[in-house]
């Protein structure tokens, strides 16, 4: 089974809008990683948060994280049509990263 | 300096037949990850290679193997092919810095298409 599991399953958003994505995870993390990929290519590092951080800026991302809760946000703001994707979260451990399903963003124009 | 590169990028094999996919890492990157992603299962990791040293290996049958050679190369075979190996097989790369309890950023390849008729 999966680590993290990403809601919503997809989201559609018009361009300039805000896109929210969270994740929940199972057991303790180090860290918690957003990746994302564009259709049938591969997947691009976005970000990553140290467990013992609570929120991480990079650019019109930002993400969130509540090891309590066992989440985590990313935030895409003032979104473009190049941000269409899909948004995976993943955990890692013993050499490994574990992913969620994904939520797949699109951005109309 | 160059990325990750996977190759072939498509193949169509019939059952039965066996495939082999490579995977050269960003230069001076010690460890090479193997993930199959599909529409039913996603994205699962199938194999991590570090200084030609297996460390970790995901839930995938005997059929799956790989190896990593010296200059940090690395290949993954698939015996035996089902239609179910159908898939996107995707390599990643990273310094190695990851262990037990973390694993750090992972910089992917465009993956190797593989389609079983």
């Amino acid at each position: 089974s999966q680590q993290g599991e990403e809601d919503p399953q997809a989201l559609s958003i018009q361009e300039g809008e805000n896109a929210t994505m969270n994740c929940s995870y199972k057991t303790s993390i180090n860290n918690l990683q957003w990746y994302r990929q564009n259709s049938g290519r591969g997947l691009v590092h976005l970000i990553l948060i140290r467990s013992n951080e609570r929120e991480k800026h990079s650019g019109r991302l930002r993400v969130t994280l509540d090891t309590s809760k066992k989440s985590s946000s990313l935030l895409i703001t003032a979104s473009r049509a190049a941000d269409t994707a899909s948004y995976f979260c993943a955990t890692g451990n013993d050499y490994k990263l574990s992913f969620g399903a994904g939520t797949t963003v699109t951005v109309r124009a | 300096k160059a990325g990750v590169t996977q190759t072939p990028r498509y193949l169509i094999k019939t059952r039965g037949q066996q495939v082999t996919l490579s995977c050269s890492p960003i230069s001076g990157h010690r460890s090479v990850s193997w993930y199959q992603q599909t529409p039913g299962q996603g994205l699962q990791f199938l194999f991590e290679y570090f200084s030609e040293t297996q460390r970790n290996k995901g839930n995938f049958p005997g059929r799956f193997s790989g190896r990593q050679f010296s200059n940090s190369r690395s290949e993954m075979n698939v015996s035996t092919l089902e239609l179910g190996d159908s898939a996107l097989y995707l390599c990643a790369s990273s310094f190695g810095a990851g262990g037990i309890t973390g694993t750090g950023e992972l910089f992917f390849g465009e993956g190797s298409r593989l389609t079983v008729l």
